[in-house]
């Protein structure tokens, strides 16, 4: 059984970095490309970026910047590290799984974390 | 790339069929068909209900039929069910490192 297993819920204050891990297990860590998408309060999900299983990174360009993905293959976690927090990054982040390229479902997500709370406030 | 429009919720009643419409410009949907649906009951993980426009994942009741149409993507769930009531988000991914979302539309089952 496929599992996300995400970081719990964070307070920070403006200005802070906040780490939100996501535990894969079976062969998503070493096989399947890796989404993190966040969501708003009263907003849609957005997309911040992805990381391969070669350990490559792309990011939207409104994160570039203040965001980072990494991975660490003794534990088959993937992380995300968003820095300069302000009010505006309060939201549920979520990492997600998307089949590799020749896989059936490429450029969907056919599984997700439970999510993890991000709240910004002084 | 702004969000993709979904009217912000339906309601019906058990066992008739809903529509929940995902419209975006063709820069959103780009020349593929990578359209997916969503499925999110609160403080549970999302859950893929449709991709590549139309297709079911396994496990997924035939109940959930995806469609396109220009830039409009739809959701139909039939014979809806109380466990139907969620929130449902469509995705598109319309070129090299761009996906798009939709609004979202809470789904009532009166």
């Amino acid at each position: 059984q496929v599992q996300l297993v995400q970081s719990g819920a964070e307070v920070k204050n403006p200005g802070a970095s906040v780490k939100v891990s996501c535990k894969t297990s079976g062969n998503t860590f070493t096989t399947y490309h890796m989404h993190w998408v966040r969501q708003a309060p009263g907003q849609g999900p957005e997309w911040m970026g992805i990381i391969y299983p070669s350990g490559r990174t792309q990011y939207t360009q409104k994160f570039q910047g203040r965001v980072t993905f990494t991975r660490d293959t003794s534990t088959s976690t993937v992380y995300m590290d968003l820095s300069s927090l302000r009010s505006e990054d309060t939201a549920i982040y979520y990492c997600a799984r998307e089949p590799a390229s020749s896989m059936e479902g490429q450029f969907s997500f056919d599984y997700w974390g439970q999510g993890s709370l991000v709240t910004v406030s002084s | 790339q702004s969000a993709l429009t979904q009217p912000a919720s339906v309601s019906e009643s058990p066992g008739q069929s809903v529509t929940i419409p995902c419209t975006g410009t063709s820069s959103d949907f780009g020349p593929y068909n990578y359209v997916s649906w969503y499925q999110l009951h609160p403080g549970k993980a999302p859950k893929l209900m449709i991709f590549d426009v139309y297709k079911r994942p396994s496990g997924v009741s035939n109940r959930f039929s995806g469609s396109k149409s220009g830039n409009t993507a739809s959701l139909t769930i039939s014979g809806l069910q109380a466990e139907d009531e969620a929130y449902y988000f469509c995705s598109s991914y319309a070129t090299t490192y761009t996906y798009v979302f939709g609004t979202g539309t809470k789904v009532t089952v009166l």
